[in-house]
């Protein structure tokens, strides 16, 4: 079974300083991962994922993550933060070997980004 | 464009009333799933279907029902029999249940209160 943490249910950054958000992961397979932001009263959007290609995963809106294997962790980042970040990002999980028709994504339990003016 | 509607994006009820929330795709995808989102629980499954005709129990079907007759269209009900049922509601799709490499597209959600 699979399963995501997502450490610090908030986080506050200032605009322009790094935004960082951290996601472990446990599989017994080498998982797909997926990075998804929530606006208020709004459905999830993908920002970017993991497929086994590259570790370095660039997203929409300057995101970016990097698969870790040695550290399961799979953290969200973005150089520079802007007051359109403020959101909240789920983690997620699948994994990578078919074990057909029974794959879901496992989500995290989410992050809700605040960025400070 | 292709995409997941679900309406109404507000919706009220009374006690004791079921209510039916909608959810229609256009992108083709075999399987669908609808989630229950509440503050700081993040996001649980109530039904997923990966085919025509079937669908399974999520995590919390209790008080919940769903069909498949059709692959654009994966309506909830929301029964009397849930307690607790205002919640954000949303609505996903997969090309693919057997393939992971996709993740899920989400339709807008649907917002249910109990009045």
């Amino acid at each position: 079974a699979q399963s995501v943490t997502q450490l610090g249910s908030h986080v506050s950054v200032s605009e322009g300083a790094l935004v960082l958000l951290r996601c472990n992961y446990s599989s017994s397979v080498p998982p797909y991962l997926f990075w998804y932001v929530q606006y208020p009263n709004q459905g999830l959007q993908l920002l970017l994922k993991y497929t086994s290609a590259a570790t370095l995963v660039k997203g929409i809106n300057g995101f970016e993550a990097e698969f870790k294997k040695s550290e399961t962790s799979f953290h969200l980042t973005k150089p520079s933060a802007h007051m359109s970040d403020a959101a909240e990002y789920f983690c997620a999980v699948n994994p990578g070997i078919s074990n057909f028709g029974n794959e879901k994504l496992t989500f995290g339990t989410g992050t809700r980004l605040t960025i400070i003016p | 464009d292709g995409g997941i509607t679900q309406s109404p994006k507000y919706l009220f009820r009374k006690e004791g009333q079921n209510v039916t929330l909608s959810c229609e795709q256009n992108l083709n995808h075999d399987a669908m799933y609808w989630y229950r989102q509440d503050p700081g629980q993040g996001l649980r499954l109530i039904y997923y279907s990966q085919i025509v005709n079937d669908f399974q129990k999520g995590d919390i079907a209790e008080g919940y029902s769903v069909s498949r007759e059709k692959k654009e269209s994966f309506p909830l009900t929301v029964t009397s029999a849930q307690k607790n049922p205002t919640a954000f509601y949303l609505c996903a799709s997969s090309p693919n249940p057997g393939q992971g490499i996709y993740g899920y597209t989400f339709g807008s959600g649907t917002r249910l209160t109990v009045v």
